[in-house]
């Protein structure tokens, strides 16, 4: 069974603490893995969609990476408006599913 | 281009009452997924749409049925609702012609079972 696990469950830093999310998942193939942030009470918005380990993508302040077994999304400099839950998911390469499994997210919050 | 829209944003229903939920794909998409969201289970899928037929199905009961129209857009229905149910449901749009093809997801229909 494909399973995807976040860590850590919630994060608290000050504004320009850098730090990192984990993504480790156990997939018997990877076609993509996708970062979503979500804010409360809203549907998660797309951030990057990565292939293939060694892929790295920059947005801003964010930069994700990929190995063999986990993801990490860096957050350099962080903001307060950098605030929110931050999911990732996996699309195997098994099976016809065209849905993504979710992990159970990581809650940032970033204090002024 | 427009987003993801659903309608109502925001429902109370009580108990064995039935509710039906709207989505609006992005223009072009043909694949609409409709998912649960609560604090204590995460996101959990549902169902998917693609060209009108339900192409794939997650682990919930009969009460939770799906269809979409030829426009694409798509509606969800649950019925005899249940406490349980109070959640945020969230419907996603896809071109749905890759596994690969990025999900993106509506505002979400806050659903309250009182």
């Amino acid at each position: 069974e494909d399973q995807v696990t976040q860590s850590p469950e919630a994060l608290r830093l000050q504004e320009g603490e850098s730090s990192s999310l984990n993504c480790s998942y156990t997939v018997s193939g990877l076609r993509g893995l996708f970062w979503y942030r979500q804010d409360p009470g809203k549907g998660p918005e797309f951030l990057f969609t990565l292939y293939s380990a060694g892929e790295e993508k920059e947005k801003e302040r964010l930069k994700a990476t990929l190995t063999k077994k986990e993801s990490f999304l860096h957050i350099t400099a962080p903001k307060p408006e950098d605030s929110a839950t931050y999911l990732c998911a996996v699309q195997p390469t098994s099976g016809g599913s065209y849905i993504p499994t979710f992990g159970r997210g990581t809650s940032l919050i970033v204090h002024p | 281009k427009a987003g993801v829209t659903q309608t109502p944003r925001y429902l109370i229903k009580t108990r064995g009452q039935q509710v039906t939920l709207s989505c609006s794909p992005i223009s072009g998409h043909r694949s609409v997924s409709w998912y649960q969201q609560t604090p204590g289970q995460g996101l959990q899928f549902l169902f998917e749409y693609f060209s009108e037929t339900q192409r794939n199905k997650g682990n919930f009961p009969g009460r939770f049925s799906g269809r979409q129209f030829s426009n694409s857009r798509s509606e969800m229905n649950v019925s005899t609702l249940e406490l349980g149910d109070s959640a945020l449901y969230l419907c996603a749009s896809s071109p749905g012609l890759a596994p690969t093809d990025t999900q993106y997801f509506g505002p979400g229909t806050r659903l309250t079972v009182l």
